[in-house]
């Protein structure tokens, strides 16, 4: 069974940071591309970053370009985000999701707030 | 960026009866590999997004076959006929046709 369990979230002030992970099983994580997908507390769903599965290939929305970074450990088949100079507008529950978003995790909560 | 646009906003079915959602692209969505790059998804209350259909008309492994889509290059359909409980929650359409990726604002389906 596909399963991926995000972990990382909480509440965080403006300007700082912040790092997700997502950790993936039953499948073979190193041959698939992965993103990471948000929704806004009672909003829609924006697609956030993608990355290939061998991290050659990677590419992120406008709205977190120089801000966010995807990164992820095949041998610890696990998928990260990191998240710098956080905004109020980044808060959002985050889902990471496998390369043809055809399963998603249950999502992590991120808060930004003073 | 591919902008989709969905409608209705909301839509209120009775139970065994069909409903549509359309999904309308800015630019087509027909791939160089002949792919319509065209997915649906359902959010149900509390839950992740799970997929529903693939390149445009392709039901996604244990999706029922009540759910059906087609279309064109820029115009979309999903048709849920005879609509059950478990149908209720939120459609979005999406493609994967370029970066960056983008969703419709999606469409909320309830029971009357």
């Amino acid at each position: 069974e596909v399963q991926l369990v995000e972990s990382g979230g909480g509440l965080v002030q403006p300007g700082r940071s912040l790092k997700l992970s997502c950790v993936a099983s039953g499948f073979t994580f190193s041959n698939y591309g992965m993103n990471w997908i948000r929704q806004a507390p009672g909003k829609g769903l924006e697609w956030v970053a993608y990355i290939s599965s061998g991290s050659s290939y990677i590419y992120y929305a406008e709205t977190v370009k120089g801000r966010f970074t995807i990164s992820r450990d095949n041998a610890k088949n696990t998928l990260y985000l990191q998240m710098t100079s956080l905004r109020s507008e980044d808060t959002a529950l985050y889902y990471c999701a496998r390369g043809s978003m055809d399963y998603w995790g249950q999502g992590v909560m991120v808060t930004v707030s003073s | 960026d591919i902008v989709l646009t969905q409608a209705p906003l909301s839509v209120s079915v009775t139970p065994g009866e069909s409903a549509s959602i359309s999904c309308r692209s800015s630019k087509s969505l027909l791939s160089s590999k002949g792919i319509t790059s065209l997915y649906w998804y359902l959010q149900r209350p509390g839950k992740s997004p799970q997929l529903l259909i693939y390149q445009m008309s392709n039901l996604a492994s244990g999706v029922p076959d009540r759910f059906s889509s087609s279309g064109s290059e820029t115009d979309f359909t999903l048709k849920i006929s005879k609509v059950e409980t478990e149908d209720v929650g939120v459609y979005y359409c999406g493609h994967r046709l370029e970066y960056p990726r983008t969703f419709g604002g999606g469409t909320k389906l309830e029971l009357k």
